[in-house]
């Protein structure tokens, strides 16, 4: 089956940006997800980006997508507390009908 | 009040007992999916319906069943569990026809001793 694969973990101090990296496989992917999961909580969609994109900003989130290397980040600018959680990236694709593909999670860590 | 809801949030229970977990939605969405999340392996699909009258295994449906009783409800079942089936088990809700965005419910956490 297809692949998304992301780093384990990333520890950032406040107020710093977060960068967190995602690659997946499937060369048919449409739309591309990040998902925020706190302590205890269900997954929280947090943006997405059609694959015909390159770059997506929503205040202080910054998606950014190079589907030649089939390479996805998430920037969180000016990193806070309260964005400590595990990061889900996922995607979909003309052949997945609508299913998801979701990677392993990056545990973001804020430190003060 | 949530949009996807799941019952119930918390539930131990021995080997070999049938239990069984549900979702409702008030999306009005036509998809529906279930997922088990185990540490280090983001989610995997289950089992997921895209109508009241379609079913369809996912990636790990061995040991799980599901019923789709109305557009709203979408309840999984362990027939006989096992100890390895301790997990978190998230319902998700999707409206399709070109719209994937899927959103999900607080999750259930289950152990099986």
């Amino acid at each position: 089956g297809e692949d998304v694969e992301q780093s384990l973990f990333l520890s950032v101090r406040e107020g710093d940006s977060s960068v967190i990296n995602c690659t997946y496989t499937d060369s048919s992917s449409t739309y591309l997800y990040w998902y925020k999961q706190e302590p205890g909580a269900g997954l929280q969609l947090l943006t997405y980006i059609f694959s015909n994109m390159d770059m997506k900003q929503d205040q202080r989130l910054t998606v950014l997508l190079n589907k030649k290397d089939k390479h996805l980040s998430l920037r969180i600018a000016d990193t806070q507390t309260g964005d400590s959680a595990i990061y889900f990236c996922a995607e979909t694709s003309t052949d997945s009908w609508g299913k998801l593909q979701f990677g392993a999670g990056t545990q973001v860590v804020v430190t003060p | 009040d949530a949009d996807v809801t799941q019952t119930p949030r918390n539930r131990i229970t021995k080997t070999g007992k049938r239990i069984m977990l549900e979702c409702s939605q008030t999306k009005g969405h036509d998809r529906m999916y279930w997922y088990r999340q185990d540490p280090g392996l983001g989610l995997r699909l289950i089992y997921y319906s895209f109508d009241v009258k379609d079913i369809n295994k996912g990636e790990i449906s061995d040991g799980y069943s599901v019923s789709r009783q109305a557009q709203a409800k979408f309840s999984l079942s362990l027939e006989s569990a096992i100890p390895n089936q301790t997990a978190l088990y998230f319902c998700a809700t999707s409206a399709g026809h070109n719209e994937e965005t899927q959103y999900f419910g607080p999750g259930t956490r289950l152990l099986v001793l």
